[in-house]
């Protein structure tokens, strides 16, 4: 299957300091790809959509200055959190989709996650 | 965006046959119902995909009525390694579709 890979799977860092996260897909292209945020014991919450070559879409509350969104190649897209605050504090999830074609819809895949700690 | 209603929680045994259903009432004609799978501190992963009727995959199967307001999916002969959350998506990929995930169904199986 479609593998995307995310790095780096933990990071602890001070607070106020900036920390990027990258999300490739490595054996297809995504024009498009997700991020999201999970807090313990909750759901998966988007954030915002990445769209190479233009402008991310960010959600509602989400603020853009904060969480940088950058999809410069049809396989790289990286999410930078800004000054870091201890409640940046999270799991964050990167997500591509592949289309289907005929009877098949869209699938997503993931990377395995960024566990982020600002202390 | 159809909305996805699904239990909180369920809990079974080894070797039993698990089915978590998914009721989604403002499921549109283009949707398909899509599953996922994950793991404590892990990206979600694809587990079954379907549009109506029955699919069957070498890890589950996914049932859809007719009506197509609702599915199961069907985990045969569950190990204590299906442990896990489980998500079911509604969506089309055609037009602006953002996959938003619900709570989702934590399952935890028994020794």
């Amino acid at each position: 299957g479609a593998v995307v890979s995310q790095h780096p799977s933990w990071v602890i860092c001070k607070s106020g300091t900036s920390v990027k996260i990258e999300c490739r897909s490595l054996d297809f292209q995504a024009t498009t790809m997700f991020w999201y945020r999970q807090f313990p014991k909750q759901s998966l919450m988007l954030m915002a959509t990445s769209n190479e070559g233009s402008k991310a879409t960010y959600e509602q509350g989400v603020e853009k200055d904060k969480f940088l969104i950058n999809h410069a190649s049809l396989t790289l897209s990286t999410l930078t959190v800004t000054s870091a605050h201890p409640e940046d504090s999270s799991f964050y999830i990167c997500s591509a989709p592949i289309v289907g074609t005929g009877r098949t819809n869209e699938k997503l895949f993931f990377g395995s996650g960024t566990q982020l700690s600002v202390l | 965006l159809a909305k996805t209603t699904q239990p909180i929680s369920m809990d079974s045994y080894e070797g039993q046959e698990v089915n978590i259903t998914c009721s989604h009432n403002n499921i549109a004609t283009n949707d398909y119902i899509t599953w996922y799978q994950q793991f404590p501190s892990q990206g979600p992963r694809f587990i079954i995909q379907g549009y109506k009727t029955k699919v069957t995959n070498e890890v589950a199967s996914l049932f859809i009525p007719a009506d197509r307001k609702s599915s199961t999916l069907s985990l045969p002969r569950v190990s204590l390694s299906d442990t896990a959350v489980y998500y079911c998506l509604v969506g089309d990929s055609g037009g602006s579709y953002i996959p938003t995930f619900g709570r989702g169904t934590s399952l935890i199986v028994h020794p």
